[in-house]
């Protein structure tokens, strides 16, 4: 019944080793989007996929990369994560006209750093 | 610009109170959307609802009500008879017609029903 479907809910990572956080959706949405949440604050846009058509946020950090090998995947490397990149990651999907749509969330993985 | 303003940090209720959660928003756009959503301590983003700047009607759903008024520039979220299950974050949140994908999000508003 999941529409939107993260993987895994929990990610434990060393200091500076690479990470990947997996989303994928049933919805067929052609948006996909990738949110940084800290603890007591709003979810923050990191980047977001319209089709193939990537778009960075200006102030999302280069350590930062996702891929989108297809329309039902989507994916969030962090290349040397750092302690302050410990937060929740949340997937989001919307369809063609985002603007007026909502977005979609999945449950989140929740990014520890050792 | 946009902005979104909560300005409840943390709201505590006995249960069968009701409650109002306020939700504030800037924009120049004449054509906008408003969101709210629901984040349990489970984590996942729940939505609630939409309203376009075109639909000042209020709308109610079960216990939920929500209030736009354009000349306040406000979208408040009203809760009757609170629940203990409906303790958790909510988020307002604003998208404008012309910035295409880009969902605004107040800080939320941390709310808490005492048994």
């Amino acid at each position: 019944d999941a529409m939107v479907i993260q993987n895994p809910r929990y990610q434990v990572t060393q200091f500076g080793k690479p990470v990947t956080l997996s989303c994928s959706q049933t919805l067929n949405h052609n948006v996909m989007y990738w949110y940084q949440q800290k603890s007591s604050q709003a979810p923050k846009l990191l980047f977001h996929y319209y089709d193939k058509d990537f778009n960075n946020e200006a102030d999302t950090p280069d350590n930062f990369q996702s891929r989108r090998p297809n329309t039902s995947f989507c994916f969030l490397d962090i290349r040397s994560p750092g302690l302050g990149d410990a937060a929740m990651y949340l997937c989001a999907t919307s369809p063609r006209n985002p603007g007026n749509q909502p977005q979609h969330f999945g449950d989140g993985t929740r990014l520890s750093i050792l | 610009a946009q902005k979104v303003t909560q300005a409840q940090t943390e709201i505590s209720v006995v249960e069968k109170e009701d409650v109002t959660l306020d939700c504030v928003y800037e924009t120049r756009d004449t054509t906008y959307y408003l969101f709210w959503y629901k984040q349990p301590p489970s984590g996942e983003l729940v939505f609630l609802i939409r309203r376009n700047s075109f639909d000042e009607q209020n709308e109610i759903s079960g216990r939920y009500s929500w209030n736009f008024q354009k000349s306040t520039s406000s979208f408040n979220f009203t809760i009757t008879a609170s629940q203990v299950v409906d303790s958790a974050v909510y988020f307002c949140a604003l998208s404008v017609a012309n910035t295409g994908n880009q969902f605004y999000f107040g800080t939320g508003t941390s709310l808490t029903v005492i048994p």
